[in-house]
């Protein structure tokens, strides 16, 4: 299988904890994006990365998350001092940028729940 | 204020009917997709479209863009079960590409 991975697929944790979360993308796609899920929401943009550089970040990333794709493959998602809000489901999906029309893949999620 | 807006939010149909649903903004797109999501699962992508009043079809699903590409509808025919998830869209935000999602059209087809 060739898709996108994401590892956890759940994951409990006590309030103040840290998690970390990861993605491994398509391969050869060079585009990489976090984003969160809520309940009756549809997906909200994290951050994304070109290869290795992270290019943009939502405001809803707080200085207590942070994301990283060293070497353009993988992509790790911290959350640092985790709180009850942080539940959500986190989705990663990756694309090949070649103009208009590139289209991202998804992995399966990273559900989270803070107790 | 979301880029998209999906209706309707929920629908809830007897196997065999047939629907819309839509994915509306103000602003243009250079693309546009559209994807199906079941639950506690990630969004699969069913179809990209890239040119003004573009049609596509996907077996008994038919997606449209609008003209102008400010908005796109889906139509299943013949409804069934399996057809039941969460039906997003989303379009490009500005220059660089980012996926930028609407809440989505909640559909459940009873047998």
């Amino acid at each position: 299988d060739t898709g996108v991975s994401q590892n956890p697929r759940h994951k409990i944790t006590k309030r103040g904890q840290n998690v970390t979360f990861r993605c491994d993308p398509i391969s050869e796609h060079n585009r990489l994006y976090w984003y969160r899920q809520t309940l009756g929401q549809g997906p909200e943009f994290l951050t994304y990365f070109q290869n290795e550089a992270q290019l943009e970040k939502s405001r809803l990333l707080s200085d207590r998350f942070s994301a990283e794709r060293p070497k353009g493959s993988f992509s790790t998602l911290e959350i640092q001092r985790t709180e009850q809000g942080d539940s959500a489901m986190y989705l990663c999906a990756s694309s090949l940028a070649a103009g208009r029309g590139d289209e991202a893949f998804f992995g399966q999620g990273t559900r989270l729940t803070v107790v | 204020t979301q880029l998209l807006e999906q209706s309707p939010q929920f629908l809830s149909i007897q196997e065999g009917e047939n629907l819309t649903v839509y994915c509306n903004s103000s602003s243009v797109f250079s693309s546009l997709q559209w994807y199906r999501q079941e639950p506690g699962e990630g969004p699969v992508l069913l179809v990209t479209v890239v040119t003004g009043g573009e049609v596509k079809k996907l077996k008994r699903l038919t997606f449209q863009f609008g003209d102008a590409r400010k908005d796109s509808s889906l139509h299943i025919t013949a409804a069934q079960p399996g057809d039941t998830g969460l039906y997003l869209c989303a379009g490009d935000k500005g220059g660089s590409y980012i996926p930028t999602f609407g809440r989505g059209t909640s559909l459940i087809v009873h047998p």
